[in-house]
């Protein structure tokens, strides 16, 4: 089945900075790749996706680049804010095949 | 509000006893995914629903564990005999699941403590 490595498991920059979070993946038949970002007990929501057929997408300061040859992601966040202090999971699977496959997460702390 | 519902949002219970969570999806959502996440890992997958039909069970639901949605709109997930190995938070989350754009959408989920 499809396993999911993310690192770093920890990330701590200065406001303003970038932070890089990258994930791989090992099932070459994945297609769709989500984000997750989850405050302390809250939910998981989505904050950007990308499919196999797109090397990379942009939104305001979120963007994640995809090399499916490498199989692996990244996650790219720039001039942090506090508010995005948070855990994100990166996540694989086979559009309209079910199941997703998490990594076990980063946590974000961006020091005011 | 019309994202997916979970309830209860808490259980406290003693081992050995039998609990049942509810999940209400995205009221048009086709598909229903029930998770698991421990403290300091990403959501595991159990099992989902294409409608009333339970499509794929991970190996990680073992016999205690039974879900259902029998009109293809909420779902229920039964774990019987509760361990302490069993307490975790347990995350629904629903998709449209056509159209090949298949983003999941999370409910705030029920943690479960086992005494």
């Amino acid at each position: 089945g499809e396993n999911v490595e993310q690192h770093p498991s920890t990330l701590s920059v200065q406001e303003g900075d970038s932070a890089v979070i990258k994930c791989t993946y090992s099932d070459s038949a994945s297609n769709y790749f989500p984000w997750y970002k989850q405050e302390l007990g809250k939910r998981p929501q989505l904050i950007i996706d990308i499919r196999s057929n797109v090397g990379e997408k942009k939104d305001q300061r979120i963007a994640v680049t995809l090399n499916k040859t490498a199989k692996h992601f990244s996650l790219h966040i720039t001039e942090t804010q506090p508010e995005d202090s948070a855990v994100y999971f990166c996540a694989a699977s086979k559009a309209n095949a079910g199941k997703s496959t998490f990594g076990d997460g980063t946590t974000l702390t961006v020091k005011p | 509000d019309t994202g997916v519902s979970q309830d209860p949002r808490h259980k406290i219970t003693k081992r050995g006893q039998n609990v049942t969570f509810r999940c209400d999806p995205i009221s048009e959502h086709n598909r229903l995914y029930w998770y698991r996440q421990t403290l300091g890992q990403g959501p595991e997958f159990l099992t989902y629903f294409q409608n009333e039909a339970q499509l794929e069970k991970s190996r990680l639901l073992s016999d205690r564990f039974s879900a259902e949605r029998p009109k293809g709109s909420f779902s229920t997930l039964e774990i019987q005999r509760t361990e302490q190995g069993d307490s975790a938070m347990y995350l629904c989350a629903s998709s449209l699941g056509s159209g090949g754009l298949d983003t999941q959408y999370f409910g705030p989920g029920t943690r479960l403590t086992v005494l």
